[in-house]
Order: C-alpha cells, then structure tokens, then sequence
C-alpha cells in the first residue's frame, strides 16, 4: 500500500507555457501533499504544503503566483507552473502523507522532470 | 531554525560490511524520525520510520533513536552495491505535517 502517482513522468515545453503536474495517492487518502523542488547534486527543498480543499500554504521565497496548487480531493493534487522559464527547468516530487492511528508518513511520488527551453 | 544535519559523505564500506549513518536534529519536540533512501534520478523512498527511544530492526535494516542525545541513525548490515544511494534523514516535530529533510549522506558500496 501507499502507492503515490505523477503524471507526467518527464514534460519539456517553450519558455512562456504553463505546464500542469498531477500527484495521486492511489490507495489511500492522504491527509496533506506536499511538493517539492530538488535541482541536480541538491537537497529537496518544499515548496508548499497543500490540503484538500483550502489554499496551499507555501515556504518562504515560492512565488504563489508561479506555483499555482490546487487540491481537488483527498487523492488529487495539482502544480501548475506557470510561465515557465528555463531556471524553472529541475525535478518536481510530490509526497501524500498517510495517516495511520497518530502517526502520518509521506510517501513521495516518482518525481517529474521538467525542461522548459 | 530548526534543523536537521547529516554527513554529506560519501561513505565508502566494502561488500558485506556494515554502514553507519548518522544524523542529529535540533528541535527538542521532535517525536517522529525517518529514513528514505534516494538513488540518482529517482524519488526519495521510505526504508524506515522510527518514533521511541531505541533500536528498530526492519531486515538488513536497523534505526536507533536517542531522544536525549538527538541523534539518529541507520544501520545498514550485509551492505550490497545496490545500496549505494543517498540516505535522507527525516524528522516532524508532531506539530504539523511537514517534515524537516536533512541534506542527505550519500553511500558507495565497493563490490
């Protein structure tokens, strides 16, 4: 169990294009997603936690506005970039965290690699 | 700042041998504690997660926690080149969902 998709699995598209990632938890509902940014030989570095049908909360220097997250349902969170640029270009991981009695674990997606050219 | 450090490595263990990483934290609330495993290119995978003093097995596989220390490591026993991967340290302080990653040990295992 605790199987989390992404789709796509790897995206390249022109500078000025917006470009939408999905993250599923397939078979359970997750409680809090989460996304994450990790640029080549570096730490993963969140971007944003995001709930179910409240705004996302985003760490300090994301751009809201570029990042845009929607989470549709408890199993389906979006990240859209928007406007892409090359510097925007890196890998994309989304986590679900379950929650099992009182503790939660997150369960990472298999990442999205994005190239904006 | 809350933080959480881990040696950047590499760590070099030969074939069969044991490999140690080790990883402290700052925040004294901390009550859960992970270890995933990250090979090059891919996403981070859960190997371990650990929220009492002491040690949990799981296979070739050993955590240990020292809350009054704030240290936490994993023990990887019978180590096989396809354990060389980077090994990220993970720890939430209950108070929220999110989890505070350490910058992550990498490990070569020497066939």
């Amino acid at each position: 169990g605790a199987v989390v998709s992404q789709h796509p699995s790897w995206v390249i598209c022109k500078s000025g294009t917006s470009v939408k990632i999905e993250c599923r938890s397939l078979d359970f509902q997750a409680t809090t997603m989460f996304w994450y940014r990790q640029f080549p030989k570096q730490s993963l570095m969140l971007m944003a936690t995001s709930n179910e049908g409240s705004k996302a909360t985003y760490e300090q220097g994301v751009e809201k506005d570029k990042f845009l997250i929607n989470h549709a349902s408890l199993t389906l969170s979006t990240l859209t970039v928007t406007s892409a640029h090359p510097e925007d270009s890196s890998f994309y991981i989304c986590s679900a965290s379950r929650l099992a009695g009182s503790t939660d674990t997150q369960y990472f997606g298999p990442g999205t690699r994005l190239t904006v050219l | 700042q809350k933080e959480v450090e881990q040696n950047s490595g590499p760590l070099s263990v030969p074939e069969g041998a044991i490999a140690s990483l080790n990883c402290t934290y700052s925040d004294r609330g901390s009550q859960s504690f992970f270890w995933y495993r990250q090979y090059s290119g891919k996403s981070p995978e859960l190997i371990m997660s650990i929220y009492s003093n002491g040690d949990k097995e799981d296979g070739r596989f050993t955590a240990q926690l020292n809350k009054a220390s704030q240290y936490v490591s994993l023990l990887i026993r019978d180590s096989q080149p396809s354990d060389s991967a980077t090994y990220l340290c993970a720890v939430n302080n209950g108070g929220t969902y999110k989890y505070i990653f350490g910058t992550g040990t990498r490990l070569k295992v020497l066939a």
